[in-house]
């Protein structure tokens, strides 16, 4: 079975910049997470999808950061500009199926992540 | 106060021995409880679930305390191959349903 694809696996640009992600989860996962992790720190939410509708983006720093799941598969996530503290990496993860008011199959699948640097 | 907390570590061990890890986490609420490992640079990996009633997988023991809002992790008989950063994850109970992560705490297994 083919596991979460992600791209690019690095990426480095200048502060100010815009820089763009993408994911393919696992076929038939209707959840997809985005994630940064800082060096050191474990991964943070960023966003989650369920199908294609916005679950949770709280801890989405919205004036900079986006995101879209096209029909419910592939999955972008934008940073636009980008600072010098939002060098990291970006893992993209799925799972089978969270529901509201129960917790199943809820095992997270990541990618191998993108890795940004920002000069 | 963070709503997963992990000692950071390094815990450094030498092969064949017993090591513990500890973690505590702050909504009452909580309903689903897990380890994740981290290789160096690669992404993380489900390790084992954690039940109420404690679970064990080989070598890998995981235990809940609800009372104390606390997980533990036993590993026996450690190997070379358990050096990696061990993720304590909690699915908080607040509408959220995303994995919430600790910050790891790292072991390193020496011959």
């Amino acid at each position: 079975e083919a596991g979460v694809a992600q791209s690019p696996r690095y990426k480095i640009i200048e502060k100010r910049q815009s820089v763009a992600f993408w994911c393919n989860p696992i076929s038939g996962h209707a959840t997809l997470y985005w994630y940064q992790q800082i060096l050191g720190q474990g991964p943070k939410l960023l966003i989650q999808f369920q199908n294609n509708g916005v679950v949770d983006d709280s801890q989405l720093p919205k004036d900079r950061f986006s995101a879209e799941r096209l029909k419910g598969v592939d999955s972008t996530l934008k940073i636009q500009p980008a600072k010098l503290e939002d060098s990291a990496v970006y893992l993209c993860a799925s799972s089978l199926e969270v529901l509201r008011t129960e917790i199943k199959n809820t095992e997270a699948f990541f990618g191998q992540g993108t890795r940004l640097t920002v000069v | 106060r963070k709503e997963v907390e992990q000692d950071p570590g390094p815990f450094n061990v030498p092969e064949g021995a017993t090591v513990a890890f500890n973690c505590t986490y702050s909504n009452s609420a909580s309903q689903s409880f897990f380890w994740y490992r981290q290789d160096c640079r690669k992404e993380p990996k489900l390790l084992m679930s954690v039940y109420s009633s404690g679970n064990e997988d080989g070598r890998f023991t995981a235990q809940l305390n609800r009372a104390s809002q606390y997980i533990s992790l036993l590993i026996r008989d450690s190997k070379l191959s358990d050096s990696a950063t061990y993720l304590c994850v909690v699915i908080l109970d607040t509408g959220r349903r995303a994995l919430t992560f600790g910050s790891g705490t790292r072991l390193q297994v020496q011959p």
